[in-house]
């Protein structure tokens, strides 16, 4: 399995509330992916990157931002959460010249 | 982006092959065909992914209409373990880092 770990797996927070959701590789893998899935629907992608501090947007970037200050590690973060972004957030990695994407386990988190 | 069509459900029983069907009449010269899957409560995984050849791998099988119009996804012998929903996604081979455009997928059930 693809060394991919997310943080926290679950949370629960209020509306309003600033919310950061953590993504760490173990694979050195350069492309790094955050998706969102709600009931009903497939992932839809939130952000990007394709380097250290390189991001961009997917289709639902509204209400996220990302950073990446190292290979390892990308950050989503909900500045002020809404009820409409309780969701399960998926991260994902991809090595340079290879179409696979591994997956994380998922994070569930849930806005009240 | 070409979009695919696949059924919202299909049942089949344990140790008999599943031939999953996905059709993307749409499909480009350099849109490549890739399979995930999901299984309940977890990242989507890699199955495989061809462009014109048919392509066989220690999952499943690709089998690529000549007219790349539609392809199936191959299970020759289905196991318990293999309910999940699958995930038919076109992506251009023109490299690039953005993400991969998920539709429903099929919701595979196996039957013991």
């Amino acid at each position: 399995d693809a060394g991919i770990t997310q943080s926290p797996r679950h949370k629960v927070t209020e509306t309003g509330t600033p919310v950061t959701l953590r993504c760490h590789q173990t694979e050195n893998h350069r492309y790094m992916y955050w998706y969102r899935q709600d009931p009903g629907h497939g992932l839809r992608l939130i952000h990007y990157s394709y380097g250290v501090k390189d991001t961009d947007k997917g289709e639902v970037s509204d209400g996220y931002s990302v950073s990446r200050s190292k290979t390892e590690d990308f950050l989503l973060t909900l500045e002020s959460a809404t009820s409409s972004q309780t969701s399960v957030y998926f991260c994902a990695i991809r090595q340079r010249g290879i179409y696979e994407q591994y997956f994380g386990p998922g994070t569930r988190l849930t806005v009240t | 982006d070409a979009k695919t069509t696949q059924p919202n459900s299909m049942e089949s029983n344990e140790e008999e092959p599943v031939h999953l069907p996905c059709n993307h009449s749409t499909i480009s010269g350099t849109d490549y065909i890739h399979w995930y899957r999901q299984l309940p409560s977890q990242g989507p995984e890699y199955v495989i992914h061809g462009l014109t050849s048919n392509v066989n791998n220690r999952m499943a099988s690709l089998a690529i209409a000549e007219d790349r119009k539609s392809s199936t996804l191959i299970l020759h012998r289905a196991t318990l373990r293999d309910a999940a929903v699958y995930y038919c996604i076109l992506r251009s081979s023109g490299g690039g880092a953005d993400g991969l455009t998920f539709g429903k997928g099929t919701h595979l059930i196996i039957q013991p």
